[in-house]
């Protein structure tokens, strides 16, 4: 079956810290992946995606690399900074296209 | 403003006492869904709906009920609430296919006594 694995933290940097939040992944076929961020408090929000292998997502300078090989998408950022303190999810979509398969969060702490 | 929205935010209740979730979204989406959080387990899927009418389990459904009259709109039933599902509730919708972004809504901490 479907599955994600991320580590679960908590991570706690300096600012301007390099973060790599590691996911690897079980699925049948080439699932669309996505990390989710929330935010003390908040819902869940799209940070970044990739749809197929070697695809890159990026945002707000978060990248993560669809990698079929390692069955990975793990997520990197060059420097942290405060605000960025959230949780974070990796999560696969189903191949019926009817169910986000979540990693259970790694909570991030940066401090100045 | 492109949103999901859910009602209440927060609610405390007894067990058995029937209770609503409302969630709604103003994207025309035709898949909705729910997840509950709950620590260390991450989010599981409750129920989800592809249209109008059409509704399916998910990875935990027991002890909920869900409904699709409109596109707009997806409560979630807990018709006789128990301390289990205690629980953060969390609404999200989409267009159909697997590389559509899913928007969720803002969550509604339940606490069942």
């Amino acid at each position: 079956g479907n599955s994600v694995t991320q580590m679960e933290g908590p991570v706690t940097l300096s600012e301007e810290a390099f973060l790599t939040i590691n996911c690897t992944y079980t699925a049948t076929g080439y699932p669309s992946l996505f990390w989710y961020v929330q935010y003390p408090g908040e819902g869940l929000q799209l940070l970044l995606k990739a749809t197929k292998a070697d695809d890159k997502g990026s945002n707000k300078g978060f990248e993560a690399t669809y990698r079929k090989e390692t069955t990975s998408f793990h997520l990197e950022k060059g420097s942290v900074q405060v605000s960025d303190s959230a949780v974070y999810f990796c999560a696969l979509i189903n191949q019926a296209g009817t169910a986000l398969i979540f990693g259970k969060g790694t909570t991030l702490s940066v401090s100045s | 403003e492109a949103q999901v929205t859910q009602n209440p935010r927060y609610l405390i209740t007894v067990t058995g006492k029937k209770l609503t979730v409302t969630c709604s979204q103003n994207m025309n989406h035709e898949y909705m869904s729910w997840y509950r959080q709950d620590p260390g387990l991450g989010l599981r899927q409750i129920y989800y709906s592809m249209n109008v009418e059409v509704t399916d389990k998910g990875d935990v459904p027991e002890g909920y009920k869900v409904s699709r009259k409109e596109k707009r709109n997806f409560p979630l039933i807990l018709e006789s609430p128990s301390p289990n599902q205690t629980s953060l509730y969390f609404c999200a919708s989409s267009f159909r296919g697997r590389s559509y972004d899913q928007y969720f809504g803002p969550g509604t901490r339940l606490l069942v006594l």
